[in-house]
């Protein structure tokens, strides 16, 4: 069974700072990882997907990849309070793709 | 630019009725996915085709089914629908090569009572 795994949360934090969102997931032949962002009764978004060892960045957002630890985060820095939503991790598992369960994140302004 | 596009956007039905839903992938996209959201939930993955084939196969229901088109739209069919159907249903495209970079339609939130 592969599984993505994330905190559920709700993560808050203050407008401002940076929010540290976490994800792990079970299978080290995975080789493509995503976050999609999705606001509550709206479709999931996608915002960054990172393929290889290290950080990609992307205006706010930055994605960090570590493999060898099964390890993907998303940085978002100066968060607004249009970034409280639900973010869901995702990972291609050859032909297979598997959203984790979110964390939810509210910026408080 | 062009989205996905579903119909209905909502859908009221009863038990053990029957249901429809429709969408139409973005232009090009060659691989078509179909997704349940309960409340509170993840997107669970039910089936998905590539060009017009089914491609894998999710938590889909033996009550469920699905099929691509000619012009590569999709249809998700339910039949003798129960309560915990309801949910949002979304479709997703992508181009099989980008398959993890999926973009979504509005999805149709199905309601049973």
């Amino acid at each position: 069974q592969k599984e993505v795994e994330q905190n559920s949360g709700p993560l808050s934090v203050p407008e401002g700072a940076i929010a540290s969102l976490n994800c792990t997931y079970s299978d080290r032949v995975s080789q493509s990882f995503f976050w999609y962002r999705q606001y509550s009764g709206k479709s999931p978004e996608l915002i960054m997907s990172i393929y290889s060892n290290g950080d990609k960045e992307d205006g706010r957002f930055t994605a960090q990849l570590n493999k060898a630890s099964q390890y993907v985060s998303l940085l978002i820095r100066d968060s607004q309070p249009s970034d409280s939503a639900t973010y869901l991790c995702a990972v291609n598992y050859g032909q297979n793709f598997v959203f984790g369960p979110g964390t939810r994140l509210s910026v408080l302004p | 630019a062009a989205g996905v596009i579903q119909s209905p956007r909502h859908l009221i039905k009863e038990k053990r009725e029957t249901a429809t839903l429709k969408c139409y992938p973005i232009p090009r996209h060659d691989t078509v996915y179909w997704y349940q959201q309960g409340p509170g939930q993840d997107p669970q993955f039910l089936i998905s085709f590539y060009e017009k084939m089914q491609s894998d196969k999710g938590s889909i229901p033996d009550r469920f089914s699905a099929q691509q088109f000619s012009d590569y739209h999709s249809e998700l069919n339910m039949s003798s629908l129960e309560l915990g159907d309801s949910a949002l249903y979304f479709c997703a495209s992508s181009l099989r090569q980008r398959l993890g970079e999926q973009y979504f339609g509005p999805g149709t939130r199905l309601t049973v009572t």
